[in-house]
């Protein structure tokens, strides 16, 4: 089965910063990648799908990419209500692991 | 307005058997896969597994077969994640989502604590 490999797991930054996390799949996903973000005590929301495709409502300061079997996610400034943990999935076929997630704080 | 709405937070001894529930609303149930996520406290989210209500075909994690059933009725429109004897180790919020590629529509979580 194909596995996800996030990184870093967590990280700290300041208010205005960009802010890159990166996921990596074992073997061929296509574009077959979804970003989501979780705000703590509450439900995961999609942000990002088919590797770069902004889900609606979703601010444009999140960007994806995809370079072979690496995907980014970025937050080109970082808000304060971007506290949060992400996380990456394959859907491309089952099983659809997500990544083991990268908390993300304010400094 | 689509919406996933699941049953209340459990309570359960080890050994117990449970059921747990998800309704769809908003949209055609039947033709939509509605997938189970584990989230153990203060952990990752874990992909349990899949069932597309209009045939019941269902797909697991291979982490979780085995482990749990996922079944749906589609006449009531719901989805059902299920255990025949809990363990201390499935305590943890379960969601169910819609998924369509990826998951779009989440349902609230149910919380299900196993403890003696």
């Amino acid at each position: 089965d194909i596995q996800m490999t996030q990184s870093p797991s967590s990280l700290s930054a300041s208010v205005g910063d960009r802010v890159t996390i990166t996921c990596r799949a074992s073997q061929g996903i296509n574009s077959y990648l979804a970003w989501y973000q979780q705000k703590p005590g509450k439900v995961p929301q999609l942000l990002i799908y088919a590797a770069s495709a902004l889900q609606s409502g979703v601010p444009s300061r999140f960007s994806g990419s995809r370079s072979g079997t690496e995907f980014t996610l970025t937050i080109s400034s970082l808000q304060p209500e971007d506290v949060a943990t992400y996380y990456c999935q394959k859907y491309n076929s089952d099983p659809r692991p997500f990544g083991q997630g990268t908390k993300v704080d304010i400094k | 307005e689509v919406q996933l709405v699941q049953s209340g937070a459990e309570v359960k001894k080890p050994g117990e058997s449970l059921k747990i529930s998800c309704k769809g609303s908003g949209y055609s149930f039947g033709t939509y896969w509605i997938a189970w996520v584990r989230q153990v406290p203060g952990k990752g989210l874990e992909w349990m597994g899949n069932i597309y209500p209009d045939d019941s075909d269902t797909r697991y994690s291979p982490s979780f077969q085995g482990q749990v059933t996922i079944s749906a009725d589609k006449s009531i429109s719901t989805a059902f994640l299920q255990w025949t004897s809990l363990q201390a180790s499935d305590t943890a919020t379960y969601y169910c989502a819609r998924q369509e590629g990826p998951l779009e529509f989440w349902g609230q979580g149910t919380l299900v604590t196993v403890s003696s």
